[in-house]
């Protein structure tokens, strides 16, 4: 089945670096982007930024611009994120996502199928908790 | 940069109830790029709704997303004990994509 398996927690100084995988199975890896969102303790969730497995092209939430780094191995179907210079607000489940692109039929006067009818995040990791302590 | 503000922050409903969510945008979304997801606690998000109205794939019917624009709405027709949860929405036409702050659907 499609699906998403991250690697595990991981406990960081402030200063260092961490850098999680997300594997892929099930589906064509290089068609769908992946997402990284992340989630400190009793907040909500903020999109970090997202890779493109086909193209290797990336973009990054301005919070994380010059610290985050998204790649990929697509010959292990796999995704990373790094993240820098760790301070304590870096404590978080971090996520990745697979992004769809969703066609089906749009009607406006007329209808067209096999059209692009939206975008969504459709599969999501379990999760990885990273947790930043002198 | 767009802003999503979600409305109320938290929404205390009893189980059969009907449940409506607002998300609102700072300026214009394309509604295609819209998506509403629910979260669990400890509990990966999950997509309920893309394209504003559009349900993802083994989504019950009683949710529906509506809206264009600036204001989007999710509403839930009948609560069951498996909707409470939070639920954030999501803009992704342009980048950066934020979420909403989220609206909490706690048991009356």
């Amino acid at each position: 089945q499609v699906q998403l398996v991250q690697s595990g927690a991981e406990v960081k100084k402030p200063g260092a670096s961490v850098k999680v995988s997300c594997k892929a199975s099930g589906y064509r890896f290089i068609s769908h982007d992946i997402n990284w969102v992340r989630q400190a303790p009793g907040q909500g969730l903020e999109w970090m930024g997202w890779i493109n497995p086909n193209s290797g092209n990336t973009g990054y939430a301005q919070n994380f611009q010059g610290r985050v780094a998204m790649t990929m191995n697509t010959s292990i179907n796999t995704a990373y994120m790094e993240l820098r210079s760790l301070r304590s607000e870096d404590t978080a489940v971090y996520y990745c996502a697979r992004g769809s692109h969703f066609v089906g039929t749009f009607c406006g006067g007329d209808c067209y199928d096999g059209v692009e009818v939206g975008y969504g995040m459709d599969v999501w990791g379990q999760g990885s908790t990273v947790s930043v302590s002198s | 940069e767009i802003v999503l503000t979600q409305s109320p922050g938290t929404l205390s409903l009893s189980p059969g109830e009907r449940a409506t969510l607002s998300c609102r945008a700072s300026q214009s979304v394309d509604s295609f790029y819209l998506a509403w997801y629910q979260q669990k606690p400890g509990q990966a998000p999950r997509l309920l709704i893309y394209g504003a109205s559009r349900r993802a794939t083994g989504i019950p019917d009683r949710f529906s997303g509506s809206g264009s624009e600036t204001d989007f709405t999710l509403t839930i027709s009948r609560l069951e004990p498996e909707d409470f949860a939070v639920y954030y929405c999501q803009q992704s036409g342009n980048s950066p994509v934020p979420f909403g702050g989220g609206t909490k659907v706690e048991i009356k």
